[in-house]
């Protein structure tokens, strides 16, 4: 069965501090990749995505993740972060199946706390 | 322009009786998705529909659980004979013909007393 795993549940940090999330998933055919962020008391955005083409993507708000696909990795990384990335973020997985079915798989999120 | 909405925000139950969760996708977006997340359990996906049809219903819990969709838009969860673990909030999502970017809604917390 398809899953998604990250490897940190919990991560606090100082701002300025570099952070990188860890995230892994089981499939061996074509997936595309996605990080999503929410915010306190905000629903579910899409921080980046990768779908094809150059494996190293940027999002928003600084961060960026590498899609390693001989270590079937989509880690999450930004150099500095501040106090207003204190979030929840999960990785997400799109893996293809015979209908065609577009839902994703989740990892269980790791809570992000940066502390000023 | 305006987002996936849903409706309501909270909802108290009490074991046994039934709800109705309401999902209003993005104008144009035909395909539309229901998650639901408990704490600590991250994002399950229920069911995903393309138009009016559900091709995928693979993660009802049980057969408590049905979701429908009109008109290529607006969704309905019921949960009949709800259960103090169907408590978490249900999460709707969707997307435009062809792309894997979904949008969410802000969720509806379910809690089942």
């Amino acid at each position: 069965a398809q899953s998604v795993s990250q490897h940190n549940h919990h991560v606090i940090l100082s701002e300025a501090a570099s952070l990188e999330l860890g995230c892994n998933y089981s499939y061996g055919g074509t997936v595309n990749l996605f990080w999503y962020v929410q915010y306190p008391g905000q629903h579910l955005q899409l921080l980046l995505k990768y779908f094809s083409g150059d494996p190293l993507v940027k999002g928003i708000k600084g961060f960026e993740a590498e899609f390693i696909k001989s270590k079937f990795s989509f880690n999450l990384r930004k150099p500095s972060v501040q106090w207003s990335d204190t979030a929840e973020y999960f990785c997400a997985v799109n893996a293809y199946n015979a209908g065609n079915n577009r839902k994703l798989i989740w990892g269980l999120g790791t809570s992000l706390a940066v502390n000023p | 322009g305006a987002g996936v909405s849903q409706s309501p925000s909270n909802k108290v139950t009490e074991k046994g009786k039934d709800v109705e969760l309401r999902c209003d996708p993005i104008s144009g977006h035909t395909a539309l998705y229901w998650y639901r997340q408990s704490l600590g359990q991250g994002l399950e996906f229920l069911i995903y529909f393309q138009g009016n049809s559900a091709p995928d219903k693979s993660g009802l819990p049980s057969d408590r659980f049905s979701a429908e969709r009109t008109g290529g838009s607006v969704s309905t969860l019921t949960i009949q004979r709800t259960q103090q673990e169907d408590s978490a909030v249900y999460l709707c999502a969707s997307s435009v013909p062809g792309s894997d970017t979904q949008y969410f809604g802000p969720g509806t917390r379910l809690t089942v007393l």
